[in-house]
């Protein structure tokens, strides 16, 4: 099946530091997004980014699909930032809702 | 609009009791999913339903575990019987055909097996 890794695993940031996430993936996709697992669990969607750039505030990410990888791009890290980061993708032909999720990166933001 | 609404949000069971998670969707989302997390295996897509129809269970791990979708606004996931292994956080997820593959997740049920 689709191997999904993140790196790197763990980050310890200052506040105000920026940060690069990056997510490769061993097939073609027709799906990829991001998301950020806060503290108390929850799961939000950050970015649905197949291919490209998007911007959201202080965070981007781009997506290199010919190349099988993504970036996500935290600037001006704030402590709200801390938590887990995923990358989840669903392959290219199947069907549009099997997300394969990656390991994660867990982002520690100290104040 | 609300979220997508998990209960209980936290249970602690005795093994071999049977377990019902509950889920209700946002309204107007025609996919509903059931993930599970865990610290061995990570995020994990169980089941999913489109229109209130399982659609794959391919990831259910095994005869103990069963869901229902009954309508658009319901479902629930099972355990009977109940194992320790089964402990994890177990999420709902819906999103809308056509909403840009945006998925919503609901805020887990944390279960415990003992």
């Amino acid at each position: 099946g689709i191997q999904v890794e993140q790196s790197p695993p763990d980050l310890i940031l200052q506040e105000g530091a920026n940060s690069t996430l990056r997510c490769n993936f061993s097939d073609s996709v027709n799906n990829l997004q991001w998301f950020h697992q806060n503290p108390w669990g929850q799961l939000i969607n950050l970015f649905y980014i197949p291919s490209g750039t998007k911007q959201n505030g202080r965070l981007s990410a781009t997506t290199v699909a010919t190349e099988r990888y993504s970036l996500l791009y935290i600037s001006s890290s704030q402590t709200t930032d801390s938590g887990v980061y995923f990358c989840a993708v669903d392959l290219a032909g199947g069907a549009t809702n099997k997300l394969i999720f990656g390991t994660g990166t867990l982002l520690a933001v100290q104040p | 609009d609300a979220g997508v609404i998990q209960s209980p949000r936290h249970e602690v069971t005795e093994m071999g009791q049977e377990v019902t998670l509950r889920c209700k969707p946002i309204s107007g989302h025609d996919y509903l999913f059931w993930y599970r997390q865990t610290m061995m295996r990570g995020l994990e897509l169980l089941i999913y339903f489109n229109n209130n129809v399982p659609i794959d269970d391919s990831g259910m791990p095994e005869d103990r575990f069963s869901a229902k979708m009954p309508n658009a606004s319901f479902s629930t996931l099972k355990i009977q019987p109940s194992e320790p292994r089964d402990s994890a956080v177990y999420f709902c997820a819906s999103r809308r055909q056509g909403g840009g593959n945006t998925i919503y997740f609901g805020e887990g049920s944390w279960l415990t097996v003992v």
